[in-house]
């Protein structure tokens, strides 16, 4: 079935620094993987993409990694801020009919930023 | 408005009750979808609407649940008979057609409570 899940539920780093967010996935038939932010008290947030026939894409400070063979997905943020602080949501991107998509999400990441 | 907006933000209701839940989307977008999000877990997929018509309702829970957006603008995700298990934050979103990766633009949501 469709599944999407994370290693681990809380991150904390230190600001400066980079984080990576680790997702694991059991479906492969997805067109796209999707990385969303959620910060308190508001809806989830858009923050990058990534084609199921790439690898590697990179977005402003954000890099998106795809390792198809052991069904992994990554994002790396470089530089961390305190404003990156939020729950972070890997998601799975499936067609619908009429240029719709459905996205399937996994649990979240706590991302911590330590001043 | 600038974003996806929903009403109530937050709604109480005794068990057994019907409640409706509305959402403005982004004007120019005919794509609408309506997720349910769970305390601690990514959201769910309920339903998709592209412009008026209800593509897909594969998420909806049973038949106590239906939406409709008859204009093909401001949808109403309707909840009969409500029990306690229905409690959950209620999200909309919306996008621009053309089968893109699902870039969802995500309301605040509206908060369900059911006593």
């Amino acid at each position: 079935g469709e599944s999407v899940g994370l290693h681990l539920p809380t991150l904390s780093v230190q600001e400066g620094d980079n984080s990576i967010i680790n997702c694991a996935y059991s479906n492969s038939a997805s067109d796209y993987f999707i990385w969303y932010k959620q910060e308190s008290g508001k809806g989830p947030q858009f923050i990058i993409d990534i084609r199921s026939n790439m690898d590697k894409r990179q977005g402003q400070r954000v890099t998106v990694l795809l390792n198809k063979t052991v069904k992994h997905l990554s994002l790396q943020i470089a530089a961390t801020q305190p404003g990156d602080s939020a729950v972070y949501f890997c998601a799975e991107s499936y067609s619908l009919r009429e240029y719709g998509n459905k996205l399937v999400f996994g649990a979240g990441t706590i991302l911590r930023v330590k001043s | 408005g600038a974003g996806v907006s929903q009403s109530p933000r937050y709604k109480v209701t005794k068990r057994g009750q019907d409640v409706a839940l509305r959402c403005d989307p982004i004007s120019g977008h005919v794509s609408l979808y309506w997720y349910r999000q769970a305390l601690g877990q990514g959201p769910e997929f309920l339903t998709y609407f592209n412009y008026e018509a209800q593509q897909d309702k594969s998420g909806l829970p049973n038949d106590r649940f239906s939406a409709e957006r008859p204009e093909g603008s401001i949808s109403t995700l309707t909840i009969q008979r409500t029990e306690q298990r229905d409690s959950a934050m209620y999200r909309c979103a919306s996008s621009l057609p053309g089968g893109l990766s699902g870039e969802l633009f995500f309301g605040e949501g509206s908060r369900l409570t059911v006593l």
